[in-house]
């Protein structure tokens, strides 16, 4: 079966550090991944998705970048946080063309930056 | 433009009573359907979808939605609510099979269930 993985759950930043999420898929192969950040009392913001390797498409400007550097592994990244990149971050797949749309998500990432 | 647009923000109802969450939406061609849930803290978790044929589709933890072509709504029901089902319920749409190769979702704003015991 699939499972989708991402870390760390919680992390504390100051502003102004770098950022790196990680979120990896098991058990399946060229999935659609997905960057949504939730934002307190707020719905899902989609900020990045990705159809393969190294194809990243983004929804919004912002100070955030996302990766692909390998077939089930999704990175959002960041030089210099922003006060305003706190929120809920997670991460989702899909089984892209060759299947039924249908989103699963990982458990999530809280981003406090101070 | 395609939006989905849940009215409801927050909900109360008492545990045992009947509870529906509404969502419609706008979208260019008949779209998947989905409803996922989110409990505190925590990633979101599929209930339900519709795809195709009968209209009224059964889910997890009892829930079942209602697809109306001509009102464009896919509301979330439970005849009798838990404790447990306090959460953040959102809808969401997307493209049939075939017609995209993003598989990217609309989401609604979310509602906020909340259980009176």
């Amino acid at each position: 079966s699939q499972t989708i993985h991402q870390w760390p759950a919680t992390l504390v930043q100051p502003v102004g550090s770098p950022l790196s999420l990680e979120c990896t898929v098991e058990g399946t192969s060229n999935p659609n991944l997905y960057w949504y950040r939730q934002a307190a009392g707020r719905g899902l913001q989609l900020l990045f998705y990705s159809v393969g390797i190294g194809q990243i498409s983004s929804e919004v400007p912002q100070n955030l970048s996302a990766s692909r550097p390998q077939d089930r592994q999704f990175i959002l990244s960041s030089k210099k946080l922003l006060l305003s990149d706190s929120g809920f971050y997670l991460c989702a797949w899909s089984p892209g063309s060759l299947g039924v749309n249908i989103q699963y998500f990982g458990a999530g990432t809280r981003l406090s930056v101070l | 433009a395609q939006s989905v647009t849940q009215p409801d923000i927050h909900i109360t109802v008492s545990e045992g009573a009947s509870l529906e969450l509404r969502c419609n939406y706008s979208y260019g061609a008949t779209p998947y359907l989905f409803w996922y849930v989110q409990s505190p803290g925590q990633g979101l978790q599929l209930l339900l979808k519709y795809f195709s044929g009968d209209t009224l589709v059964q889910g997890i933890k009892g829930f079942e939605a209602e697809f109306k072509r001509s009102q464009s709504s896919f509301n979330l029901r439970k005849p009798s609510v838990h404790w447990s089902d306090a959460a953040e319920y959102f809808c969401a749409v997307g493209p049939r099979h075939g017609s995209s190769n993003t598989g990217k979702l609309i989401f609604g704003q979310g509602t906020t269930l909340q259980v009176k015991p």
